[in-house]
């Protein structure tokens, strides 16, 4: 079974300034991908980052790059010059194995929720 | 600028009575997919469909939940009777087989009083 664990329920961060988000993750799967969602107060969640589990480079958006430590299983979103519209709560989730199916569904971890203060 | 359309995003109900919550995928996407989200226990997957077809509605409380893709471009999910456990922000979300990547609607905000 995939498990994804958030344990930063909250964190605050000074306008400009970076912030690590953590995402740890379980499964027994050689394949799988990792992804980042951002959900702001509106509650739409937007699609951030993606990094697959044979990808060699980290991930990188503009401002979002994914700090991928496949041996340590974790995938860290790290967001550079925060902005006071990166206030939101953010969600790592993580996709199985195409190959066998387990591609097509998410499984969420519980979000961190972001404060960007002046 | 293609998007997941939710209808209605609001709704507030008396429990008892019957909910219907649609979905129009984006048009190409063959799979689609209901999670819900509570404070308590996150997001969690309903059900999910690929080609029309379901394929697990292992999270879904079957005596009064129920999910249907009467065609490509409509998802509807229904509770008979509400409960009031049953509020809650419910989102759909569409995508192509085995990419993984998901776009959700801007989600149904359910209460049930």
């Amino acid at each position: 079974a995939q498990k994804i664990t958030q344990t930063q329920p909250g964190m605050f961060v000074q306008e400009k300034e970076a912030v690590t988000l953590d995402c740890t993750y379980d499964t027994s799967d050689p394949s799988y991908g990792l992804f980042w969602y951002k959900q702001p107060s509106s509650g739409e969640m937007i699609f951030l980052i993606y990094q697959g589990s044979y990808d060699q480079q980290n991930a990188t958006e503009g401002r979002y790059s994914l700090n991928f430590q496949k041996a340590r299983k974790s995938a860290n979103l790290v967001i550079s010059a925060s902005q006071l519209g990166d206030s939101a709560m953010y969600f790592c989730a993580m996709r199985g194995n195409i190959l066998t199916g387990g591609g097509n569904k998410l499984t969420f971890g519980t979000g961190t929720q972001l404060k960007v203060e002046l | 600028d293609a998007r997941v359309t939710q209808t209605p995003r609001h709704k507030v109900t008396e429990m008892g009575q019957e909910v219907t919550m649609r979905c129009q995928p984006i048009l190409g996407h063959n799979t689609v997919f209901w999670y819900r989200q509570t404070m308590m226990q996150g997001l969690e997957l309903l059900a999910y469909f690929r080609n029309r077809a379901p394929l697990d509605d292992s999270g879904m409380p079957k005596d009064r939940f129920s999910a249907e893709m009467p065609d490509a471009t409509l998802a509807t999910l229904k509770i008979q009777p509400s409960e009031p456990r049953d509020s809650a922000v419910y989102f759909c979300a569409s995508g192509l087989v085995g990419r993984g990547l998901l776009f959700f609607g801007q989600g149904t905000r359910l209460t049930v009083v």
